[in-house]
């Protein structure tokens, strides 16, 4: 069973505040993700990392930074956070695919922040 | 880009009642084509997907989707849901063979017992 951790399920941060949300896979993914969760919004990514030291932005990157040092694990930054952050951060890996496409991703169980 | 609709956002049912959840989607080339869902307090899992063959496909715990390539649509069927259905059914396309997912708004589902 693909297992998939995230480092905190609820964090409560202040405005400014610089903010770590860790990823670990234990599968061996070469790919992984970071999406944020809001009611009616459904999910929304904010980068992906293809391998080890490569990041890709994904549809809402601002405020937001990277880092994938090792394979199985995938760090989200925020900077400086700000109250509309405040929300349901998921991770996911996935393995490549030969030749490009997709497939199935496995999610962690989700890190609720709340900045204040 | 690709887009999905999810048009129902709340769906409350009786337990043996059948289920549609519907999902539309916006792209012209080819796609792949997932529900995955969120059972309250646990993780986002999947719950089947359409690659290519059969437009029917069988998914876990009795759940369908139907892809239908001239109504760019994936909807969701159970005949009859019980009350552990009770969850938030997301839809999500992958397009020509990307990287990335795009997902709808979600459904929640309520089951009543």
């Amino acid at each position: 069973d693909v297992k998939v951790t995230q480092s905190s399920r609820y964090l409560v941060k202040r405005t400014g505040e610089k903010v770590f949300l860790e990823c670990v896979q234990d599968m061996d993914h070469e790919n992984m993700f970071w999406y944020r969760q809001d009611p009616g919004l459904g999910l929304r990514l904010i980068y992906f990392s293809y391998d080890v030291k490569m990041k890709e932005k994904g549809d809402i990157p601002e405020g937001y930074s990277v880092s994938r040092e090792k394979k199985e694990r995938f760090s989200l930054i925020l900077e400086s956070a700000s109250t509309n952050q405040t929300s349901m951060y998921l991770c996911a890996s996935r393995q490549r695919v030969a030749g490009g496409g997709t497939d199935t991703q496995y999610f962690g169980p989700g890190t609720r922040l709340t900045v204040l | 880009a690709q887009s999905v609709s999810q048009h129902n956002h709340h769906v409350i049912l009786s337990e043996a009642a059948s289920l549609e959840l519907g999902c539309n989607y916006s792209y012209g080339g080819t796609v792949n084509l997932f529900w995955y869902v969120q059972y309250p307090g646990q993780h986002l899992q999947l719950l089947l997907k359409y690659f290519s063959g059969d437009p029917l496909v069988k998914g876990i715990k009795g759940f369908e989707a139907e892809f239908i390539k001239s109504k760019f649509s994936f909807n969701l069927r159970k005949p009859s849901v019980q009350w552990s259905d009770t969850a938030e059914y997301f839809c999500a396309v992958n397009g020509d063979a990307g990287n990335m997912l795009t997902f709808g708004g979600g459904t929640r589902l309520m089951v009543k017992p």
